[in-house]
């Protein structure tokens, strides 16, 4: 069975840009999660969806940053424009349902803005 | 303020030379605690969840064990493939995961 899918795997910008991130949760999943991870640093939730709504969106930098989840299945996650500071991997995960279960991991959306 | 902190920072280990990872923790509400594994270049990796103390889980080399406070992730005769980033999250009754910086791991040989 497919893991999640994330794409794309690197991306490479210049400050000011839009970029997108696409994502495909395991399949039955219907909780997906956009994380953020800093180098040296442990992942940090940005938004959390269960099925189309979007429950949890209060570390989402508003002003640049939005993401849909259209139908409840795939995701995308837009900045706009992006900022210097905006260059870390930008992880998809999902899970079925949320508090205890296990959530499993993209190999991630590795950004960086020049 | 919910809070984890994992130690050490970093651990060089020679092949075979066991150890344990910390994990502790300071939340409300604690849902599980998750113990995943990063290589570089690669999403986290899910190895094991705990959910209440005194409970302990086991795969190949590693053994995961679990207090009120903290979660020790033990190495037994450790090779170089088992060398990454491990990392800890708890998992919160408001379905939020909160995650450690994790420890370095490097084995050699």
């Amino acid at each position: 069975e497919a893991g999640v899918v994330q794409s794309p795997r690197y991306k490479i910008i210049e400050k000011k840009q839009p970029v997108a991130f696409w994502c495909n949760p395991i399949s039955g999943h219907n909780t997906l999660y956009w994380y953020r991870q800093n180098l040296g640093q442990g992942p940090e939730l940005l938004i959390r969806y269960e099925n189309e709504e979007a429950v949890d969106d209060s570390q989402l930098p508003k002003d640049r940053f939005s993401a849909e989840r259209l139908k409840g299945v795939d995701s995308t996650l837009k900045i706009q424009p992006a900022e210097l500071g905006d260059s870390a991997v930008y992880l998809c995960a999902s899970s079925f349902g949320g508090g205890g279960n296990t959530i499993y991991f993209g190999e991630g959306s590795w950004l960086t803005v020049v | 303020e919910d809070q984890v902190t994992q130690s050490p920072e970093a651990l060089r280990l020679q092949e075979g030379e066991s150890s344990s990872l910390n994990c502790s923790y300071t939340v409300s509400g604690l849902r599980g605690l998750f113990w995943y594994r990063q290589d570089p270049g690669k999403g986290p990796e899910f190895l094991f969840t705990l959910y209440s103390a005194g409970e302990e889980k086991e795969k190949e080399r590693l053994k995961a064990t679990l207090t009120k406070k903290e979660s020790f992730l033990h190495i037994t005769a450790p090779k170089p493939e088992d060398s990454a980033t491990y990392l800890c999250a708890v998992g919160k009754n408001t379905d939020k995961l909160i995650f450690g910086t994790g420890t370095r791991l490097q084995v050699f040989p």
